[in-house]
Protein backbone atom coordinates (compact mmCIF):
# COMPACT_ATOMS: atom_id res chain seq x y z
CA UNK A 1 0.00 0.00 0.00
CA UNK A 2 1.44 3.18 -0.88
CA UNK A 3 1.39 6.25 1.42
CA UNK A 4 0.14 8.79 -0.90
CA UNK A 5 -2.92 8.37 -2.34
CA UNK A 6 -3.76 10.16 -5.26
CA UNK A 7 -7.77 10.32 -6.53
CA UNK A 8 -8.79 9.77 -9.38
CA UNK A 9 -7.27 6.72 -10.57
CA UNK A 10 -8.23 7.28 -14.44
CA UNK A 11 -9.52 10.19 -15.90
CA UNK A 12 -11.12 11.12 -19.58
CA UNK A 13 -12.04 14.43 -20.31
CA UNK A 14 -12.46 16.70 -23.11
CA UNK A 15 -10.34 19.37 -24.34
CA UNK A 16 -13.06 22.08 -22.94
CA UNK A 17 -13.48 20.62 -19.24
CA UNK A 18 -11.86 21.85 -16.31
CA UNK A 19 -11.00 18.56 -13.64
CA UNK A 20 -8.91 18.30 -10.60
CA UNK A 21 -6.50 16.10 -9.43
CA UNK A 22 -5.96 15.48 -5.71
CA UNK A 23 -2.82 14.07 -3.76
CA UNK A 24 -3.20 13.29 -0.25
CA UNK A 25 0.40 12.15 2.17
CA UNK A 26 0.05 11.71 6.37
CA UNK A 27 3.78 11.63 7.10
CA UNK A 28 4.02 15.00 8.21
CA UNK A 29 5.82 15.43 5.08
CA UNK A 30 6.64 19.48 4.20
CA UNK A 31 7.59 18.86 0.35
CA UNK A 32 5.05 17.82 -2.28
CA UNK A 33 6.14 16.90 -5.78
CA UNK A 34 3.76 16.80 -9.12
CA UNK A 35 5.30 14.55 -11.80
CA UNK A 36 4.26 13.83 -15.54
CA UNK A 37 5.18 10.79 -16.49
CA UNK A 38 4.85 8.93 -20.23
CA UNK A 39 4.83 5.31 -21.03
CA UNK A 40 7.95 3.62 -20.05
CA UNK A 41 10.04 7.26 -19.65
CA UNK A 42 11.56 8.74 -16.72
CA UNK A 43 8.86 10.95 -14.90
CA UNK A 44 9.42 14.75 -14.95
CA UNK A 45 8.78 16.95 -12.86
CA UNK A 46 6.03 19.84 -12.82
CA UNK A 47 5.77 21.09 -9.58
CA UNK A 48 7.57 21.22 -5.82
CA UNK A 49 5.80 22.93 -3.37
CA UNK A 50 7.96 23.43 0.00
CA UNK A 51 6.15 24.12 3.51
CA UNK A 52 2.79 24.85 1.42
CA UNK A 53 4.67 27.47 -1.03
CA UNK A 54 5.42 26.54 -4.60
CA UNK A 55 9.43 26.49 -4.53
CA UNK A 56 9.55 25.23 -8.51
CA UNK A 57 7.41 25.66 -11.84
CA UNK A 58 9.08 23.73 -14.43
CA UNK A 59 7.81 25.91 -17.09
CA UNK A 60 4.58 24.60 -17.14
CA UNK A 61 1.57 25.57 -19.37
CA UNK A 62 -0.97 27.92 -17.15
CA UNK A 63 -3.63 25.17 -18.07
CA UNK A 64 -2.40 23.21 -15.17
CA UNK A 65 -2.51 25.14 -11.79
CA UNK A 66 -1.42 23.54 -8.30
CA UNK A 67 -2.72 24.32 -5.27
CA UNK A 68 -1.00 23.28 -1.68
CA UNK A 69 -4.14 23.85 0.66
CA UNK A 70 -2.44 22.87 3.78
CA UNK A 71 0.48 20.51 4.30
CA UNK A 72 -1.38 17.31 3.38
CA UNK A 73 -2.82 18.44 0.52
CA UNK A 74 -1.80 18.68 -2.98
CA UNK A 75 -4.15 19.39 -6.25
CA UNK A 76 -3.93 19.98 -10.22
CA UNK A 77 -6.33 21.72 -11.13
CA UNK A 78 -6.51 20.77 -15.10
CA UNK A 79 -7.98 23.24 -17.82
CA UNK A 80 -8.28 23.63 -22.10
CA UNK A 81 -6.06 20.64 -21.96
CA UNK A 82 -4.75 19.10 -25.39
CA UNK A 83 -4.36 15.46 -26.28
CA UNK A 84 -0.16 15.77 -26.10
CA UNK A 85 -1.39 16.29 -21.83
CA UNK A 86 -2.33 12.50 -22.04
CA UNK A 87 -0.30 10.80 -19.36
CA UNK A 88 -0.18 9.41 -16.11
CA UNK A 89 0.59 12.34 -13.31
CA UNK A 90 2.14 11.29 -10.22
CA UNK A 91 2.56 13.00 -6.84
CA UNK A 92 4.95 12.72 -4.05
CA UNK A 93 6.02 13.63 -0.87
CA UNK A 94 9.38 14.27 1.34
CA UNK A 95 10.28 15.27 4.56
CA UNK A 96 11.50 18.35 2.63
CA UNK A 97 12.95 19.99 0.21
CA UNK A 98 16.59 21.74 1.02
CA UNK A 99 19.30 20.66 2.89
CA UNK A 100 20.04 17.58 4.64
CA UNK A 101 16.37 17.18 4.59
CA UNK A 102 16.23 16.66 0.50
CA UNK A 103 18.52 13.48 1.29
CA UNK A 104 15.82 11.64 2.49
CA UNK A 105 13.46 9.85 -0.26
CA UNK A 106 10.37 10.75 -2.26
CA UNK A 107 7.41 9.02 -1.67
CA UNK A 108 5.10 8.37 -5.04
CA UNK A 109 1.37 7.66 -5.68
CA UNK A 110 -0.01 5.13 -8.02
CA UNK A 111 -0.61 8.05 -10.02
CA UNK A 112 -3.87 9.21 -12.12
CA UNK A 113 -3.97 8.14 -15.63
CA UNK A 114 -5.32 11.08 -17.36
CA UNK A 115 -6.77 11.09 -21.29
CA UNK A 116 -7.45 13.84 -23.08
CA UNK A 117 -10.24 13.39 -26.09
CA UNK B 1 24.83 19.93 -13.72
CA UNK B 2 23.42 16.58 -12.40
CA UNK B 3 23.06 13.65 -14.72
CA UNK B 4 22.48 10.37 -14.35
CA UNK B 5 22.69 7.98 -17.82
CA UNK B 6 21.05 4.41 -17.83
CA UNK B 7 23.25 2.66 -20.52
CA UNK B 8 20.78 -0.27 -21.24
CA UNK B 9 17.31 0.39 -22.22
CA UNK B 10 16.32 -3.40 -21.37
CA UNK B 11 17.90 -5.96 -19.53
CA UNK B 12 17.10 -10.12 -19.79
CA UNK B 13 17.69 -12.29 -16.77
CA UNK B 14 16.92 -15.91 -16.18
CA UNK B 15 15.50 -16.84 -12.89
CA UNK B 16 17.90 -17.68 -10.14
CA UNK B 17 20.45 -15.67 -11.78
CA UNK B 18 22.11 -12.61 -10.72
CA UNK B 19 21.13 -9.22 -12.15
CA UNK B 20 22.76 -6.05 -12.54
CA UNK B 21 21.07 -2.67 -13.85
CA UNK B 22 23.97 -0.18 -14.61
CA UNK B 23 23.86 3.75 -13.96
CA UNK B 24 26.55 6.47 -14.05
CA UNK B 25 26.28 9.94 -13.02
CA UNK B 26 27.67 13.24 -13.44
CA UNK B 27 27.56 15.97 -10.80
CA UNK B 28 29.45 18.48 -8.95
CA UNK B 29 30.44 17.71 -5.33
CA UNK B 30 29.42 14.44 -3.65
CA UNK B 31 27.05 12.85 -4.92
CA UNK B 32 23.48 11.85 -3.70
CA UNK B 33 22.08 8.81 -5.28
CA UNK B 34 18.59 6.79 -5.31
CA UNK B 35 17.13 3.97 -7.65
CA UNK B 36 13.31 3.45 -7.62
CA UNK B 37 11.41 0.72 -9.23
CA UNK B 38 7.85 0.96 -11.13
CA UNK B 39 5.74 -1.97 -11.50
CA UNK B 40 2.86 -1.70 -14.26
CA UNK B 41 0.09 0.31 -13.27
CA UNK B 42 1.82 1.38 -10.33
CA UNK B 43 3.84 4.72 -8.88
CA UNK B 44 7.83 4.81 -8.15
CA UNK B 45 8.68 2.78 -5.33
CA UNK B 46 12.24 3.70 -3.45
CA UNK B 47 14.84 0.94 -3.41
CA UNK B 48 18.31 2.15 -1.92
CA UNK B 49 20.23 5.28 -2.01
CA UNK B 50 23.45 6.70 -0.98
CA UNK B 51 24.40 9.71 0.79
CA UNK B 52 27.80 8.79 2.07
CA UNK B 53 29.81 6.11 3.72
CA UNK B 54 30.18 2.37 2.70
CA UNK B 55 30.02 1.96 -0.65
CA UNK B 56 27.73 -1.05 -1.24
CA UNK B 57 24.48 -0.04 0.35
CA UNK B 58 22.00 -2.35 0.82
CA UNK B 59 17.95 -2.01 -0.01
CA UNK B 60 14.86 -3.20 -0.01
CA UNK B 61 13.41 -7.11 -1.66
CA UNK B 62 17.03 -8.25 -1.66
CA UNK B 63 18.44 -5.43 -3.77
CA UNK B 64 21.86 -3.52 -3.48
CA UNK B 65 23.90 -1.23 -4.95
CA UNK B 66 27.74 -0.90 -5.42
CA UNK B 67 28.67 2.79 -5.37
CA UNK B 68 32.22 3.37 -7.35
CA UNK B 69 33.52 6.83 -7.50
CA UNK B 70 36.64 6.29 -9.49
CA UNK B 71 33.85 4.94 -12.37
CA UNK B 72 31.52 7.51 -11.19
CA UNK B 73 29.08 4.30 -11.39
CA UNK B 74 26.19 3.25 -8.96
CA UNK B 75 25.30 -0.36 -9.95
CA UNK B 76 21.90 -2.09 -8.62
CA UNK B 77 22.33 -5.72 -8.15
CA UNK B 78 20.59 -8.56 -6.59
CA UNK B 79 22.43 -11.68 -6.29
CA UNK B 80 19.36 -14.35 -7.38
CA UNK B 81 16.78 -12.82 -9.71
CA UNK B 82 12.78 -13.19 -9.04
CA UNK B 83 10.18 -13.24 -12.12
CA UNK B 84 8.32 -10.70 -9.63
CA UNK B 85 11.38 -8.31 -9.98
CA UNK B 86 10.32 -8.01 -13.98
CA UNK B 87 9.55 -3.93 -13.85
CA UNK B 88 11.27 -0.64 -15.14
CA UNK B 89 13.81 0.63 -12.99
CA UNK B 90 15.32 4.31 -12.59
CA UNK B 91 17.87 5.87 -11.32
CA UNK B 92 18.11 9.50 -9.96
CA UNK B 93 20.75 11.84 -8.37
CA UNK B 94 19.86 14.73 -6.35
CA UNK B 95 19.93 18.52 -7.31
CA UNK B 96 22.74 20.44 -5.45
CA UNK B 97 22.21 20.87 -1.94
CA UNK B 98 20.99 24.24 -1.10
CA UNK B 99 19.56 24.73 -4.27
CA UNK B 100 16.72 22.39 -5.42
CA UNK B 101 18.26 19.86 -3.20
CA UNK B 102 14.86 17.88 -3.43
CA UNK B 103 14.86 17.71 -7.44
CA UNK B 104 15.90 14.64 -9.08
CA UNK B 105 17.10 13.83 -12.01
CA UNK B 106 16.16 10.25 -13.37
CA UNK B 107 17.61 8.52 -15.73
CA UNK B 108 15.87 6.90 -18.85
CA UNK B 109 15.01 3.96 -17.05
CA UNK B 110 16.16 0.48 -17.59
CA UNK B 111 13.14 -2.25 -18.37
CA UNK B 112 13.97 -5.26 -16.49
CA UNK B 113 12.15 -8.85 -17.54
CA UNK B 114 13.41 -11.51 -15.52
CA UNK B 115 12.33 -15.13 -17.42
CA UNK B 116 11.14 -18.16 -15.45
Amino acid sequence: DTEVTQTPKHLVMGMTNKKSLKCEQHMGHRAMYWYKQKAKKPPELMFVYSYEKLSINESVPSRFSPECPNSSLLNLHLHALQPEDSALYLCASSQGFLGSEANQPQHFGDGTRLSIL
Amino acid sequence: AQSVAQPEDQVNVAEGNPLTVKCTYSVSGNPYLFWYVQYPNRGLQFLLKYITGDNLVKGSYGFEAEFNKSQTSFHLKKPSALVSDSALYFCAVRGPIYNQGGKLIFGQGTELSVKP
